[in-house]
């Protein structure tokens, strides 16, 4: 089963707004990254947050990690149509590989 | 090139025909992944090298799958004897050092079995 999971699974708000999505994951990380799809084909690294990290902030992007929790959100803020895609969380555990969560569609209406 | 690069971006191939699939990774990259998406899912994980290691091959599907990279550089995923399941789009991405820091994405190639 996948590592991580988003939640919601699709999002649809308003130009402007704030959007949220989280992630859960299950087993220790290294670090917790997110991504983003458009039209179904490659993936653009977003952010990165490592294990030891608690915030990290990129643009518009924030990111949250709590590890007692096993969890972590992406909040998008003042949104705009172009960030209408897919949203990814990936899990990197200890010394092996980087798996992916199923995750959530944004739709940004203009 | 300055990104990763994949090849045929679409393959159309009838059903028990072979395919192979190209990935050339950024220039000095050590680790490369394949993954595969079907139709509004998310990626599963197919393989990743990892340097001159073993690659780790526990996302392979089948033994129809397989893969390898030559000289630490470029990819082939070969799917033999392809079913219609097959369909799907399959990534590449690389990463600069270890397996696990962030990766650059290839467009995919779009695999549609007849």
């Amino acid at each position: 089963s996948q590592q991580g999971e988003e939640d919601p699974q699709a999002l649809s708000i308003q130009e402007g707004e704030n959007a949220t999505m989280n992630c859960s994951y299950k087993t220790s990380i290294n670090n917790l990254q997110w991504y983003r799809q458009n039209s179904g084909r490659g993936l653009v690294h977003l952010i990165l947050i490592r294990s030891n990290e608690r915030e990290k902030h990129s643009g518009r992007l924030r990111v949250t990690l709590d590890t007692s929790k096993k969890s972590s959100s992406l909040l998008i803020t003042a949104s705009r149509a172009a960030d209408t895609a897919s949203y990814f969380c990936a899990t990197a555990l200890y010394g092996n590989k980087l798996v992916f969560g199923a995750g959530t569609i944004l739709r940004v209406k203009s | 090139g300055a990104g990763v690069s994949q090849s045929p971006s679409n393959k159309v191939t009838e059903k028990g025909k072979d395919v192979e699939l190209r990935c050339d990774p950024i220039s000095g990259h050590t680790a490369l992944y394949w993954y595969r998406q079907s139709l509004g899912q998310g990626l599963e994980f197919l393989i990743y090298f990892q340097g001159n290691s073993a690659p780790d091959k526990s996302g392979l599907p089948s033994d129809r799958f397989s893969a390898e990279r030559t000289g630490g550089s470029v990819s082939t995923l070969t799917i033999q004897r392809t079913q219609q399941e097959d369909s799907a789009v399959y990534l590449c991405a690389s990463s600069l050092t270890r397996a696990n820091e962030k990766l650059f994405f290839g467009s995919g190639t779009q695999l549609s079995v007849l």
